[in-house]
């Protein structure tokens, strides 16, 4: 079974600081890993995703993740966070079931930013 | 990418009453999810809707209470069926796009049951 953990509900940090979102993961197969991020009362939006090949993935507004096979873990950073960066992030791994892939969501993270 | 529309966008219901939510999508996809997302919550799938056949439901969710249609390859409907105060979400369609299982979302339906 494939499963989620994003450490810290809330994480607060400073604008111009260093933004780091914790997700592990837990799964059977090589996973397929996504970040997605939710404004206010709007849907998720697609953040980044690893498939295979290059560790270190690169998606909009200047975030990145990298995927440690090892840790079994999928963090997301920013080098410097802005306050359009305040929003709730949810990590995902895919789980692939006769054809398709069903997403298995963690509970998400909701990055406050203070200026 | 696709881009994904939801309707209505939001509604106030009364318990025992039934809601229909609308999702149009702008290109033709094989796979479109429905997913629940209570109150300060994460996301739960409730079914896998695949054009031509029958919804799969996800544990938890049935289809006398959660009834799918899926028409055609651009377009879904979720039914929320005698609704309680329980049933007090948001719901998200989405759609696989591509071949590496990511997938879209719409802007989601924020449904109060009072």
């Amino acid at each position: 079974a494939q499963s989620v953990t994003q450490l810290g509900s809330h994480v607060s940090v400073s604008e111009g600081a260093l933004v780091l979102l914790r997700c592990n993961y837990s799964s059977s197969v090589p996973p397929y890993l996504f970040w997605y991020v939710q404004y206010p009362n709007q849907g998720l939006q697609l953040l980044l995703k690893y498939t295979t090949g290059a560790t270190l993935v690169k998606g909009i507004n200047g975030f990145e993740a990298e995927f440690k096979k090892s840790e079994t873990s999928f963090h997301l950073t920013k080098p410097s966070a802005h306050m359009s960066d305040a929003a709730e992030y949810f990590c995902a791994v895919s789980f692939v079931n006769s054809g398709y892939s069903t997403l298995t969501f963690g509970k998400g993270t909701m990055l406050l930013v203070s200026p | 990418s696709a881009v994904i529309s939801q309707k209505p966008s939001r509604d106030i219901c009364q318990r025992g009453t039934s809601l229909t939510i609308q999702c149009q999508v702008d290109s033709q996809v094989t796979m479109m999810f429905w997913y629940r997302q209570q109150p300060g919550q994460s996301l739960t799938l409730i079914a896998t809707a695949n054009q031509g056949s029958e919804a799969t439901y996800e544990s938890g969710f049935v289809i006398d209470k959660f009834p799918i249609s899926r028409p055609n390859l651009t377009f879904s409907t979720l039914t929320v069926s005698n609704m309680s105060p329980e049933d007090s979400s948001i719901y998200l369609c989405s759609v696989e796009v591509g071949g590496d299982y990511e997938q879209y979302f719409g802007p989601g339906t924020r449904l109060t049951v009072t």
